[in-house]
């Protein structure tokens, strides 16, 4: 099956530090998805990106579509404690109906 | 409160005794979906449903059952458990999953944590 690997693995940043991540496959996507878990519930959508070198905001956060269609970068600006959680991307395979997730990204937020 | 609930939340189970973890939708969704989660892996898809009746292998189908029978309930059946099924498992429910157009997010239960020994 496709393969989405996001980098870094985890993070420990500080509070107010800027924060980005990425996420490449190994094949074109034509949309990417940016979905966060909370510790002990399941992921929720947080940006969804539908054409290459897009750039979407979502107050704090901000995410781009790779002009490659290979890749996608999130960033979080000024990180605050509730930014806690596991970042994943996802996007649909091209020309299926099943839609794959990254490996994630933790993030922890040191007050 | 539009919800997908997933039961129960935690099992411990010993190797070869079937179960099923139940997930249901009030959303009137079409799409449902199975996935588990495990550390470094991310969420692998097990089995996916477009509508009643109609269900198709995700990533990670062996060892698994689904049915879809009702709209609003998407069961996964474990045979015959085994330790490597261990896992953090999630159900997904969506309105649409359209190739053109992801606008429609998943909306994920609250996790189910399964321990076979």
């Amino acid at each position: 099956g496709q393969q989405l690997n996001q980098s870094p693995q985890s993070m420990f940043i500080q509070e107010g530090e800027d924060v980005s991540m990425n996420c490449t496959s190994s094949s074109i996507f034509n949309t990417w998805l940016w979905y966060k878990q909370d510790p002990g519930e399941g992921p929720v959508l947080l940006i969804a990106l539908y054409k290459a070198g897009e750039l979407t905001s979502n107050g704090r956060l901000t995410a781009q579509f790779g002009i490659t269609r290979k890749d996608s970068f999130l960033n979080i600006s000024a990180s605050i404690p509730s930014d806690v959680g596991i970042y994943f991307c996802a996007g649909p395979e091209a020309g299926a109906n099943n839609l794959f997730f990254g490996t994630g990204t933790r993030l922890t937020v040191i007050p | 409160e539009a919800q997908v609930t997933q039961n129960p939340r935690y099992l411990i189970t010993v190797t070869g005794k079937k179960l099923t973890v139940t997930c249901s939708q009030n959303m009137n969704h079409e799409y449902m979906s199975w996935y588990r989660q495990d550390p470094g892996l991310g969420l692998r898809q097990i089995y996916y449903s477009m509508n009643v009746e109609v269900t198709d292998k995700g990533d990670v189908p062996e060892g698994y059952k689904v049915s879809r029978k009702e709209k609003r309930n998407f069961p996964l059946i474990l045979e015959s458990p085994s330790p490597n099924q261990t896992s953090l498992y999630f159900c997904a429910s969506s309105s649409r999953v359209d190739r053109a157009s992801y606008n429609s997010p998943l909306h994920f239960g609250n996790g189910t944590r399964l321990t076979v020994t």
